[in-house]
């Protein structure tokens, strides 16, 4: 089945400890991207990727890091997690090399930070 | 700076009625506008418009966008319970990078039976 997976989908951590979430897509897809979504705030892009080895920030991207060294995988790291970046987040994929089309959603990772 | 705007944030409706959501955005050298919907899990892609006047259509909903005037609108007509979500518009721009993806806040739609 074709389809965007996340890993973990619930998380609690505390401050500080350093946490990678995993996105992985199985449909080939160029485009690569990650969102956090807040309550009055929307949906807001963190980072992307347009091919391997070519990422670029989005508009929140403070705090996070990423990486994408196969095509099939885009993990968001967090190396100090801090209260405020307790949100929604949701990692997508797309065949087309940017995100003017079509993205397939992950179902997401709730993540809480004390 | 680019920016999306929805309207309304929030809209309570009876089923079989028709719904008009707007969305509003300034970017730069636009390059296509996207509509999504989300239920209380991820977001599904609904349609992509890019040329302006030309009407996309998939069952009840249709979407429109005007290149002149910055906006676009997404319809439903008979809705249904079903039809309950937040909608959200999203744009792309050639003037950073066509990787950047801004949404609106999106508008909330409750159907009621």
């Amino acid at each position: 089945e074709a389809q965007v997976t996340q890993n973990p989908r619930y998380l609690i951590t505390v401050t500080g400890k350093k946490l990678t979430v995993t996105c992985s897509q199985n449909m080939n897809h160029e485009y690569m991207s990650w969102y956090r979504q807040d309550p009055g705030l929307g949906l807001r892009q963190i980072y992307y990727s347009m091919n391997v080895e070519v990422t670029d920030k989005g508009d929140v991207p403070e705090g996070y890091k990423v990486s994408r060294k196969e095509k099939r995988n885009f993990p968001l790291i967090l190396e100090s997690p801090s209260p405020n970046q307790t949100s929604l987040y949701f990692c997508a994929s797309s065949l087309a090399q940017g995100a003017y089309n079509e993205q397939f959603f992950g179902p997401g990772t709730r993540l809480t930070v004390l | 700076e680019d920016k999306v705007v929805q309207s309304p944030l929030s809209l309570v409706v009876h089923e079989g009625d028709t719904v008009t959501l707007n969305c509003s955005y300034e970017v730069t050298n636009f390059r296509s506008l996207l509509w999504y919907k989300q239920e209380k899990k991820a977001p599904t892609f609904l349609f992509m418009l890019t040329s302006s006047g030309i009407e996309k259509k998939s069952g009840r909903l249709s979407s429109i966008l005007d290149k002149k005037e910055l906006f676009s609108i997404l319809n439903i007509t008979a809705t249904q319970t079903g039809d309950s979500a937040v909608y959200l518009c999203a744009v792309v721009g050639y003037g950073g990078s066509q990787g950047n993806l801004i949404f609106g806040k999106g508008t909330k739609l409750s159907v009621k039976p």
